[in-house]
């Protein structure tokens, strides 16, 4: 089973900054299958990124995706106050089929 | 507009089974590629896929908790029904079901999520 890490477990920064997540695998997993989420307290995950660099419907610029193989990021350009959340990254394997979450990061106002 | 909204019971003794169910507008089970997973979190901790259902009855479960998952749809009502025997203090958690399509590795949108406390 593939093992995703993420870090850090905690990322403090300040609105306006520039906020990097990585993800890494315990083995090389399909971009196109390499999806992030972004999750605020008490609600569903949202989908932000999906095939490791493809923004999801109604999704800001400001948020981009990119890596391969095995080591995975997610790149806010310019945090606005609602940006700060948990955020997830998700691979899914077809043999045998399963889904995989990291463990997540808090971003979190500095 | 797709929306899924999971429903059941707040709180479950040790030992007993689980129920819950997922009713979801703007998509149908019986169409081509489309699917409802089963996901879960702990209060406080991450993620955990459970299972997976398509529209051609293929089914889908996490390995780890395969022996006590059932998964089943009923297009008719636009539901897909989750159960989970033998319920632990563990398995506490919020559970989500979420729309997938067969060719996709994600899951988009998801549902509200429940509640579910396992406690005595």
């Amino acid at each position: 089973e593939i093992v995703l890490t993420q870090s850090p477990g905690t990322l403090s920064l300040s609105p306006g900054e520039r906020a990097t997540l990585s993800c890494r695998a315990s083995q090389s997993v399909s971009s196109s299958y390499l999806a992030w989420y972004q999750q605020k307290p008490g609600q569903a995950p949202r989908l932000l990124i999906y095939g490791a660099s493809s923004r999801a419907t109604g999704i800001p610029d400001r948020f981009s995706g990119s890596g391969s193989g095995t080591d995975f990021t997610l790149t806010i350009s310019r945090l606005e106050p609602e940006d700060f959340a948990v955020y997830y990254c998700q691979q899914y394997g077809s043999s045998p089929p399963s889904y995989t979450f990291g463990q997540g990061t808090k971003l979190e106002i500095k | 507009q797709i929306t899924l909204k999971e429903s059941g019971p707040t709180l479950v003794k040790p030992t007993q089974t689980l129920t819950l169910t997922c009713t979801f507008s703007g998509f149908s089970l019986s169409t081509s590629g489309v699917g409802v997973g089963w996901i879960r979190q702990p209060p406080g901790k991450a993620l955990e896929w459970l299972a997976l259902i398509y529209w051609d009855d293929d089914k889908r479960y996490s390995p780890s908790l395969k022996s006590r998952l059932t998964i089943t749809k009923d297009t008719s009502k636009n539901q897909v029904v989750l159960t989970m025997t033998n319920m632990d203090p563990v398995d506490t958690a919020t559970y989500y079901c979420a729309h997938r399509m067969v060719y996709e590795g994600w899951f988009d949108p998801w549902g509200q999520g429940t509640l579910v406390t396992v406690s005595s």
